[in-house]
Parts: structure tokens; sequence; C-alpha cells
């Protein structure tokens, strides 16, 4: 069965600081994978999303990540953390037998030190 | 153009009462998700609507809940009866379909149910 896997529950950079994110998925071919973020007290929020034009994709909020079909990764980075990244966020993979159900990692938490 | 609308934010009732949760999706939109969040299990997809017909309904729980989408711009998540551990945030997520790209699912802010 297709999975995806975000390493780290928490997360915790400094203002500042480089952020790196980790999912990993399983899947054959390559799926359509997106970031969601969530802020407290909120839905999920579409941070990027990645088609097959571009491996390095760019999303809101100065957010990126890369997609690598030989690690079967898509890793989520941002140069320098703000305050306000502080929240969590999710890494979805499209299903192989119906793109338009997603698989969900279980989510990271951002924890953002001044 | 307006995201996904939910309603109500949050809820607060007694085991044993009927919950309904609703939501307008996004016009034009022809997918509509269910999802239930809570800490010790992450997302959960409950059902999804195809076209307001209901396409897989193998997350729900059990019988004490249904789900219907009457037209194209409501939707309704119910429980009946209710139980403590039905509290969590619930979620409806709305998307439109095409064969050549990868459109991503768009979230209301939720219902936070409290059933005391």
């Amino acid at each position: 069965a297709q999975s995806v896997t975000q390493l780290g529950s928490h997360v915790s950079v400094s203002e500042g600081a480089l952020v790196l994110l980790r999912c990993n998925y399983s899947s054959s071919v390559p799926p359509y994978l997106f970031w969601y973020v969530q802020y407290p007290n909120q839905g999920l929020q579409l941070l990027l999303k990645y088609t097959s034009a571009a491996t390095l994709v760019k999303g809101i909020n100065g957010f990126e990540a890369e997609f690598k079909k030989s690690e079967t990764s898509f890793h989520l980075t941002k140069p320098s953390a703000h305050m306000s990244d502080a929240a969590e966020y999710f890494c979805a993979v499209s299903r192989m037998d119906s793109n338009y159900q997603l698989i969900w990692g279980a989510g990271t938490k951002l924890i953002i030190k001044p | 153009d307006a995201g996904v609308i939910q309603s109500p934010r949050h809820e607060v009732t007694e085991m044993g009462q009927e919950v309904t949760l609703r939501c307008k999706p996004i016009s034009g939109h022809d997918y509509l998700f269910w999802y239930r969040q809570t800490m010790m299990r992450g997302l959960e997809l409950l059902i999804y609507f195809n076209n307001n017909v209901p396409i897989d309904d193998s997350g729900m729980p059990e019988d004490r809940f249904s789900a219907k989408m009457p037209n194209a711009s409501f939707s309704t998540l119910k429980i009946q009866p209710s139980e403590p551990r039905d509290s969590a945030v619930y979620f409806c997520a709305s998307s439109s379909w095409r064969a050549d790209s990868n459109q991503p699912q768009h979230f209301g802010d939720g219902t936070r149910l409290s059933i005391l």
C-alpha cells in the first residue's frame, strides 16, 4: 500500500535558521505531491504542489520543495525561519488508483525559537 | 473567490445528541471530502463525493455517522447519537479533477466538535 512518511513529529529551529522538513513516499511511479500548512485553529492551506515541469517547486511564504525520484523524497525547505512559520506541516501524495484522493503524512509541528 | 465554508465553527453538545455539520464547497468543484482530525489518529478521510454521489464511505467509523450531498453547493455530516469519542475537528475539502494536472484539495476552517 502507498504510504507517506514524515520524519519527526516535531522540529525545532531558531529564528533565521534553515528549515528542513522531510517527506518520503512509497510509489512505483512519480505521484502528485503536495505540502500543506495548518496554523492553529485553521484548516489546511496549500503551500506548494509538485508538477512534472520542474523538480524544484517554489511555494508561498518562501518555502520550496525538491522532488528526488531516486530517493522518493519531497523535502520542504526555507532558508531563514520566521516566527510566523510556526505551524504544522503535512505532506500528501496522490493515490495511484485515483489521483484525486490523497494519502497524508502524520504531520510535523515546526517550532521556532526566538 | 469564497473558499470552502463550514458551519458551525464550534459545537459543544452532550452525549446522545444529534450533531449536524455543514459544508459549502467551492463553486465548480466536483469533489467533496469529509475528514476528521484528532491527536491520536491524525487526518482521516471519512467519505468523499463526486458530482454529489458518495463514492467511498469506507472511512466512516460506524453507522452512527452519515453524510449527504443533496446538491453541488451543500453537504452535511451527521452523527446520531453522538459519543465522547467523536470529539475531533471535522474538515470539509473540495477539489476539481482534471486528467492532465494535479488539482489540490481546498479546505474549510473546520468544525471543532466536543461531545460531553
